[in-house]
């Protein structure tokens, strides 16, 4: 089974301040490498897809980077806010469409 | 609208009884998926279908089955084989052909066995 994983688990942030955790993937038959966020309740929504190596993507506070070679995805979150609360899920999919999920990380904001 | 259905939302059953769980779209999407999450555990792949009449298992398949007769429609069904089916069970879909596709995701249907 292939691995593809999260860490932390879980982090506890303060209002304001910034963080960032990583997503780690196996590179052999690696196509692309997707984020995505879960809030309670709701549905899991794409947040990047990223292909090349050194890619880097931005959407507001929110960005994310790319490292084909060694196989790891940082995201980076600026300036936390309430609504940022939620799972961020990475994913790791190859040439056939196969679409493998981490575990995510469960993201606190705190007032 | 455009999007991803999943029916029922919550849905119960007696165990040893075959249960199917309903995903339809219509964004004309070619490939769909089946997930399944379980608490503390991310989302695992049951099953997924690039295109009509084909799929191919996950990590997870034993103790389901699934059919891809149309292009909207994939449903799972969870078999008395399954030994854990009590789950959150997410249906997903995204166009093939282009690594920068993302999925969209329907609103699940949590499954209790009693």
């Amino acid at each position: 089974i292939l691995n593809v994983e999260q860490s932390p688990q879980s982090l506890h942030v303060q209002e304001g301040d910034s963080t960032n955790f990583t997503c780690s993937f196996p590179s052999s038959n690696f196509y692309a490498l997707h984020w995505y966020r879960w809030e309670t309740a709701k549905s899991p929504e794409a947040l990047f897809v990223m292909t090349l190596n050194g890619d880097e993507k931005k959407k507001g506070r929110i960005s994310a980077t790319l490292n084909t070679k060694e196989g790891y995805s940082y995201l980076y979150i600026k300036g936390s806010q309430p609504e940022d609360s939620a799972t961020y899920l990475c994913a790791w999919s190859n040439r056939d469409d196969k679409i493998i999920f981490g575990k995510g990380t469960r993201l606190h904001i705190l007032p | 609208d455009g999007g991803i259905t999943q029916s029922p939302k919550y849905l119960f059953r007696k165990e040893g009884q075959n249960v199917t769980l309903s995903c339809e779209q219509n964004l004309n999407h070619d490939a769909m998926y089946w997930y399944r999450q379980d608490p503390g555990q991310g989302l695992r792949l049951i099953y997924y279908s690039q295109i009509v009449n084909d799929f191919q298992k996950g990590d997870i398949a034993e103790g389901y089955s699934v059919s891809r007769e149309k292009k909207e429609s994939f449903p799972l069904t969870v078999t008395s084989a399954q030994k854990n089916p009590t789950a959150f069970y997410l249906c997903a879909s995204r166009t093939s052909g282009s690594s920068y596709n993302e999925q969209f995701f329907g609103p699940g249907t949590r499954l209790t066995v009693l």
